[in-house]
């Protein structure tokens, strides 16, 4: 079965400093696509990076990176220069291929991320 | 460019009853996905909708359905409520159909309440 796993339910952090969330997958796939959301307090979920598993080069968007592991199937979600904007809840994502060109993204449970003034 | 909005957005029903959920979608994006969202559970897919066809089903129950218009607006309706579907429910609209190269956009859910 194709799983996502985020093990930190939740994770704090000091104002400016940095922090990396965890995720790890389960596919037999070689090409797939990645993702990490955001999901502030106000619910509305936003794309914060996404990364092609063919790729080798980390996806980089201003003060968020990934670590991208493929062998490990790992892609962890750093924050640099925390702000208190980025409270919210992270959710990792996995594109899955389907039948007739379909996909779908599976998700995992999502780390609630607390920054500290 | 207006968002993807939702309505209701909060929404208190009782076991047994029926409750339609609406998604407009941002202008001119023709697919929309729902999902459902548990504390705990993440996202699970419901299904996905691209001009008025449902291209992806997940793995819920028949009670679950939902239909899209020509305008691309979507509506899920949900038939004898159980208290275990009282969760956030999630619509996501994108250009295209679900893929790396056409970004979802969410809105900011519908919370519904089975009582």
């Amino acid at each position: 079965a194709q799983t996502v796993t985020q093990s930190q339910p939740e994770m704090s952090v000091q104002e400016a400093e940095t922090v990396t969330l965890s995720c790890t997958y389960d596919t037999s796939e070689s090409d797939y696509y990645l993702f990490w959301y955001k999901q502030p307090p106000s619910r509305q979920m936003i794309l914060v990076i996404r990364q092609e598993a063919y790729k080798q080069q980390n996806a980089t968007e201003n003060r968020f990176s990934v670590n991208f592991q493929k062998a490990a199937k790992s892609f962890s979600l750093k924050i640099s220069d925390s702000q208190l904007g980025d409270a919210a809840m992270y959710f990792c994502a996995y594109r899955i291929p389907l039948l007739d060109s379909n996909y779908q993204l599976i998700w995992g449970a999502g780390t609630k991320l607390i920054i500290k003034p | 460019k207006a968002g993807v909005t939702q309505t209701p957005r909060y929404l208190i029903k009782t076991r047994g009853q029926q409750v339609t959920l609406s998604c407009s979608p941002i202008s001119g994006h023709r697919s929309v996905s729902w999902y459902q969202q548990t504390p705990g559970q993440g996202l699970q897919f419901l299904f996905e909708y691209f001009s008025e066809t449902q291209r992806n089903k997940g793995n819920f129950p028949g009670r679950f359905s939902g239909r899209q218009f020509s305008n691309s607006r979507s509506e899920m309706n949900v038939s004898t409520l159980e208290l275990g579907d009282s969760a956030l429910y999630l619509c996501a609209s994108s250009l295209g159909a679900v893929g790396v190269y056409n970004e979802q956009f969410f809105g900011p859910g519908t919370r519904l309440t089975v009582l």
